[in-house]
Parts: C-alpha cells; structure tokens; sequence
C-alpha cells in the first residue's frame, strides 16, 4: 500500500516570489510520482511526471519537481509564480510494476497567489 | 469529443435513492478509474476497469456501490440506498492501458444526497 502525505494545506506567496509545495511519500514498492493541478471549477490536470531515469523533471506552465528517494519525497518548484498559478496541486503515486493502477493522491495543496 | 466527459455535472438526490453517474472515456483508451472527492480531501480510488472488467474494486465503500463497462468504453457508477455521507465529487479517468502512465481526468459529477 502507498500513501501521500502533503504537509500543507495552504500555501500563501507574493506574485513572482518562487515557491515550494512539499510532498511526501510511502511504499513498501517503486513508485512513479505525479503531481496534478486542478484549477476552479476544471478537472485535474497532469502537470509533471516521475518515472525513472533523472530525478529532476520539468512539467508544464514552468513547474518542476524533484525526486529524493532517500528522504521519499517528490517537492514541486516553481521559481516565479503569477496569479494564474493560483490553484489546488495533488501529489499522487502509483505503484511502478506495469499494471495501470490507480493513483493515490494526497489532500492536496492550496496555493493563493497574492498581488 | 476529445476529453473524457462526464454526466451529469451535478446531481442532487435525496436519501436512499438510487443514482447512476456516467464516464465516456477518450477513444481508444483500455482503462478506466473512477475516483471520490470528498470535500477538503484528495481524490480516493474506487474501482479500475481494463475492458470491460473490474481488475480493481479494491476501493469501493460497500456494496451499495457498482460500476460497469459493459462494452469497454462507457461506464456507470451505480449508488443504492444513497446516505448522506456519499456527498462528494465523482471522478473519471481514463488512460491508454496496462503499463500506461498518463490518466486523463473529467470535471467530475458533484453529487449531493439531501
């Protein structure tokens, strides 16, 4: 079994600051590693993803994220964020054994872009 | 269309009525999911369709919940004797197969039990 853990619910952060949205995982099998993005009132949308192969990936609207497996976690960074970026992000795994299994999400991050 | 479509968008039923929400997958993709929303929380796996069979119901409540496929494509999420409790936003997805990485994910079906 896998479970998310997303340490804040609410993140705060001025227009064009970077920020970080912290995600922690655990399994007792290889995971892959996503987080979604789901804007007001749309559905969820993939942003990156982590496979195999380098522990840093980039994804879409300029986010990336970074695969520790020591510390079992998979953080989400942006170094400049604007007020379009304001939205919730799930963090998510599934096990990497080849079946398509479903997702275990976290409770999610909430990230209020101020002016 | 080129998303996965999900009706209704939102559904309002009293308690223990029946409901059936519907997922019309992208063309093409095997596999299916359906997911729960609860307010405040991240979406909860229900049940994994490849084809038309469950390959996963692990996470189904109870039994007043069900789903089928039954020609591989469209599903419906069946709930009997609705409660309260089963408030929440019904979750689509669909991906390409076993092995498939990428899901794809409808705006959901917002059901309220009153």
């Amino acid at each position: 079994a896998q479970s998310v853990t997303q340490l804040d619910s609410q993140v705060p952060v001025f227009e064009e600051a970077p920020v970080e949205l912290r995600c922690n995982y655990s399994s007792s099998v290889s995971v892959y590693l996503f987080w979604y993005v789901q804007y007001p009132n749309q559905g969820l949308q993939l942003l990156l993803k982590y496979l195999s192969g380098s522990t840093l990936v980039k994804g879409i609207n300029g986010f990336e994220a970074e695969f520790n497996k020591s510390q079992t976690s998979f953080h989400l960074r942006k170094p400049s964020v604007h007020i379009s970026d304001t939205a919730e992000y799930f963090c998510a795994v599934s096990p990497s054994g080849g079946g398509a299994d479903g997702l275990t999400f976290g409770k999610g991050t909430h990230l209020i872009i101020q002016p | 269309g080129a998303g996965v479509s999900q009706t209704p968008s939102n559904k309002v039923t009293e308690k223990g009525k029946y409901v059936e929400l519907r997922c019309d997958p992208i063309s093409g993709h095997t596999a299916l999911y359906w997911y729960r929303q609860s307010l405040g929380q991240g979406p909860e796996f229900l049940i994994y369709f490849q084809g038309t069979g469950a390959a996963d119901d692990s996470g189904l409540p109870n039994d007043r919940f069900f789903a089928v496929r039954p020609e591989g494509s469209v599903s419906t999420l069946k709930i009997q004797r609705t409660e309260r409790g089963d408030s929440a936003v019904y979750l689509c997805a669909s991906s390409l197969g076993a092995g498939n990485t990428e899901a794809f994910f409808g705006q959901g079906t917002r059901l309220t039990v009153v």
